[in-house]
């Protein structure tokens, strides 16, 4: 059922490489969040965006950046990698009124920096 | 701001069973709530929602949850559970235009 893509799956890269992980939609959904999970704990929302050109940081500080050129994409990067990176990052989108709609995900990019 | 408590971390259920999640809110109005499942190495996938009427919620693979108001709980239910409902299950709460919290997660082991 879902159309939201995540790339890559896994990425093992060394402290302070430069990274893009990638997330499509291809519903016109006008919501895109991203969220990152460690084991046991709940999900938490880095950053999100309503719109293009609109972006916003959720309650989780976080050392990465994002961008929404186009509706269907919406990449975050880490300027300079380090271990405390180590998650998984789960990518989602919505349409609607954000607090009451259903989030499509993404299956996830499981991050370790070595 | 609204909050999600899920008090338990793991639950271990006989396959045939029944089974309940608790899940508890904060949140001075009512809110939107979901439950999401997620199986290992996947992302989160939709159980049921509710908005507002009936406090009984039917969802899919046969889940069903209740709102409690008066408990500030929405607990997930399903009377005979499957080897294959083995995941994680996340609770979660929406209010208004901002994004969903979510709770920690209850992770579900079934044996046979």
């Amino acid at each position: 059922e879902a159309d939201i893509y995540q790339t890559p799956r896994y990425l093992v890269i060394g402290t302070g490489k430069k990274i893009t992980l990638e997330c499509s939609q291809t519903m016109g959904h006008d919501k895109m969040y991203w969220y990152q999970q460690d084991p046991g704990m709940e999900l938490h929302l880095i950053h999100y965006s309503y719109g293009v050109n609109s972006t916003e940081k959720g309650d989780l500080s976080s050392e990465s950046t994002v961008s929404r050129i186009r509706t269907e994409h919406f990449p975050l990067t880490l300027e300079s990698a380090r271990p405390s990176h180590t998650s998984q990052y789960l990518c989602a989108s919505s349409v609607g009124t954000a607090g009451g709609e259903k989030l499509f995900f993404g299956s996830g990019t499981q991050l370790s920096v070595l | 701001a609204q909050s999600v408590t899920q008090p338990d971390i793991h639950i271990t259920v006989s396959e045939g069973a029944s089974l309940e999640l608790r899940c508890n809110y904060s949140y001075g109005a009512t809110p939107y709530l979901f439950w999401y499942v997620q199986s290992p190495g996947q992302g989160l996938q939709l159980l049921l929602k509710y908005f507002s009427g009936d406090t009984l919620v039917q969802g899919i693979k046969g889940f069903e949850a209740e709102f409690k108001r008066s408990q500030s709980s929405f607990n997930l239910r399903k009377p005979s559970v499957h080897w294959s409902d083995a995941a994680e299950y996340f609770c979660a709460v929406g209010a208004g235009n901002t994004p969903l919290v979510f709770g920690k997660g209850t992770r579900l082991s079934v044996i046979a």
